[in-house]
């Protein structure tokens, strides 16, 4: 079935520090792949997204490639603040209706 | 509102009680999701309705969870005979279209936690 799988946190980095929040993934067919971020005390926002192979998200200096060949889609950002600290996941569209999610990655940046 | 709202915030259930979770999705959403978020885990899927049709409940757990939108907008998740196993967040999205793929984002509340003593 599907499944995502992303890397176990925390991450701890320094401001300005780059960041890579690795994201593989088990789909049949071709699914869209997500990226929702959680900041403390609020609902999960959508952060980015990529609709088909090779396609590239992008959003507020963070950026993840759909890669069909190895199945991933890794978040990446070049230079961290303290204001990125919150928890990241990974998702696919399972079918029409559903989202499916990764176990989520907690980031916390330090000044 | 603006956003997709849950109540209550925050709901505390002694073993055996019956509880409610209400969802007021964004005005004209047509698709309404339940999600069940257990700690330190992504959430997973219950429910999908489209409009008042529950089109989806593969992902409740048990007979004991029942969801129901009757006039295709507010969405309450019941749990009959709580378990401590129930203990988690429970969240609710809506979208403007019929799917969460493509171009259709799915806007979540901020979730109702749930404590089963």
């Amino acid at each position: 079935g599907n499944s995502v799988t992303q890397m176990e946190g925390p991450v701890t980095l320094s401001e300005e520090a780059f960041l890579t929040i690795n994201c593989t993934y088990t789909a049949t067919g071709y699914p869209s792949l997500f990226w929702y971020v959680q900041y403390p005390g609020e609902g999960l926002q959508l952060l980015l997204k990529a609709t088909k192979a090779d396609d590239k998200g992008s959003n507020k200096g963070f950026e993840a490639t759909y890669r069909k060949e190895t199945t991933s889609f890794h978040l990446e950002k070049g230079s961290v603040q303290v204001s990125d600290s919150a928890v990241y996941f990974c998702a696919l569209s399972g079918g029409y209706n559903k989202l499916i999610f990764g176990a989520g990655t907690r980031l916390a940046v330090h000044p | 509102g603006a956003g997709v709202s849950q109540s209550p915030r925050y709901k505390v259930a002694k073993r055996g009680q019956d509880v409610a979770l209400r969802c007021d999705p964004i005005s004209g959403h047509v698709s309404l999701f339940w999600y069940q978020q257990a700690l330190g885990q992504g959430p997973e899927f219950l429910t999908y309705f489209q409009n008042e049709a529950q089109l989806d409940k593969s992902g409740l757990p048990s007979d004991r969870f029942f969801a129901e939108r009757p006039e295709g907008s507010v969405s309450t998740l019941k749990i009959q005979r709580t378990q401590q196993e129930d203990s988690a967040v429970y969240l609710c999205a809506s979208s403007l279209g019929l799917s969460v793929g493509g171009n259709t984002e799915a806007f979540f509340g901020q979730g109702t936690r749930l404590t089963v003593v």
